[in-house]
């Protein structure tokens, strides 16, 4: 069965330091791996999408992400964080049949 | 391009009471799915439509429908409401077969007292 891990529930980063968010997947096959954000009140917003070919996917907002399928994982990152990426993250996988699993989310804190 | 609709943004509806939410999907997109977000549960997934027909179904109770109408428009609905059906409920819209992702609205508030 297809599942999504996001091992860390909270993470405090400072302005400018970089960040990587955990993510690891179940899925039988060659996955579809997204990451959304979202901020408080608001809808989930697509940070990024890996299909195939180069594992490491770059993002909106300064976001990338590798592919590691030895690992099965999708950890998103960033060089360096602004205060305005505090906000709530999702990994998520997409099987054939349109479905999509979530994790659980990370919360991320931004301090000054 | 308009992005996916979601209305009423907010609703509060007293316990027992019957809801309808809204959605309208991307231009061209055609499958629709529902989502509710607790604080507690995270993100569960509801139903997804389909031209018209539901072809997956998350682990609610039959209180919670949904139908979608020719124009790719859909609507859940909730009857007899309790005080634990208060969430956000968001929608999205994709296309099927495609592995483009899910595109979201920013969701109904929905409190029941």
């Amino acid at each position: 069965a297809q599942s999504v891990t996001q091992p860390d529930i909270h993470i405090t980063v400072s302005e400018g330091a970089s960040l990587e968010l955990r993510c690891n997947y179940s899925y039988g096959a060659t996955p579809y791996l997204f990451w959304y954000v979202q901020s408080p009140g608001q809808g989930l917003q697509l940070l990024l999408k890996y299909f195939s070919g180069d594992t490491l996917v770059q993002g909106i907002k300064g976001f990338e992400a590798e592919f590691k399928r030895s690992q099965s994982s999708f950890n998103l990152r960033k060089p360096s964080v602004h205060w305005s990426d505090a906000a709530e993250y999702f990994c998520a996988v997409q099987n054939t049949g349109n479905q999509f699993y979530f994790g659980t989310g990370t919360s991320l804190t931004v301090i000054p | 391009k308009a992005g996916v609709t979601q209305t009423p943004r907010y609703l509060i509806k007293t316990r027992g009471q019957q809801v309808t939410l809204s959605c309208s999907p991307i231009s061209g997109h055609r499958s629709v799915s529902w989502y509710q977000q607790t604080p507690g549960q995270g993100l569960q997934f509801l139903f997804e439509y389909f031209s018209e027909t539901q072809r997956n179904k998350g682990n609610f109770p039959g209180r919670f429908s949904g139908r979608q109408f020719s124009n790719s428009r859909s609507e859940m609905n909730v009857s007899t409401l309790e005080l634990g059906d208060s969430a956000l409920y968001l929608c999205a819209s994709s296309h099927p077969g495609q592995p483009y992702g899910y595109t979201f609205g920013s969701g109904t508030r929905l409190t029941v007292v």
